[in-house]
């Protein structure tokens, strides 16, 4: 069984471009995270999908981020325009269940903001 | 918010020893999970834990999710220096739409 796929692997910007990300979860899993994780912490979830629905954004700095899942399928995670604390590695997750299941994690995308 | 209090920081042993963290939250989880990451990669979960009380093994690998529901440990048996890597732990609450809240890491370094 395929992984979480995630691309780019890595991302240099300069600081006020834009820049997006992609992600194929799991087949069949209904649930999708995009996770922030900044170096030396833990991750720290920015949103979840339920299906194509966002069940959970509140940690998500809707002035310049914004994310998408298609058809309950594919994701892509948008940053414009990126900040220098932008700098970290960006986890897309997923679960086969709407509750209470492991979540298997993609490679992730470092992003660099210069 | 939920907070997950992860400790020890950072660990440094040697070959053959063995190796216990612990995870505590302010809030009742209804799943514990215990990940690795190693430099560059995804975490990779190692194992979960559903029920309070409950021990669950894989391999040199023991977890038990406390009887409170606020907290959980890992322990390493035997470790091996592909052993080194940083553990988190992750807490998932059904109230929340089983949103994973993590933990921030025990990085552990294992000395041949």
């Amino acid at each position: 069984e395929a992984g979480v796929a995630q691309s780019p692997r890595y991302k240099i910007i300069e600081k006020r471009q834009s820049v997006a990300f992609w992600c194929n979860p799991i087949s069949g899993h209904a649930t999708l995270y995009w996770y922030q994780q900044i170096l030396g912490q833990g991750p720290k979830l920015l949103i979840q999908f339920q299906n194509n629905g966002v069940v959970d954004d509140s940690q998500l700095p809707k002035d310049r981020f914004s994310a998408e899942r298609l058809k309950g399928v594919d994701s892509t995670l948008k940053i414009q325009p990126a900040k220098l604390e932008d700098s970290a590695v960006y986890l897309c997750a997923s679960s086969l269940l709407i509750q209470g299941a492991e979540a298997f994690f993609g490679q992730g995308t470092r992003l660099t903001v210069v | 918010g939920q907070q997950l209090n992860q400790s020890p920081q950072s660990m440094f042993i040697q070959e053959g020893e063995d190796v216990s963290m612990n995870c505590t939250s302010s809030s009742i989880f209804n799943t514990w999970l215990w990940y690795k990451q190693d430099p560059g990669e995804g975490p990779v979960l190692l194992i979960a834990l559903y029920k309070a009380g409950e021990l669950t093994s894989n391999g040199r690998l023991t977890a038990q999710f406390g009887i409170t529901r606020k907290d959980s440990f890992l322990n390493i048996s035997a470790s091996i220096p592909s052993d080194v890597g940083i553990y988190f732990c992750a807490g998932q609450s059904i109230l929340r739409y089983s949103t994973l809240t993590f933990g921030k890491g025990t990085m552990l370094l294992v000395s041949p």
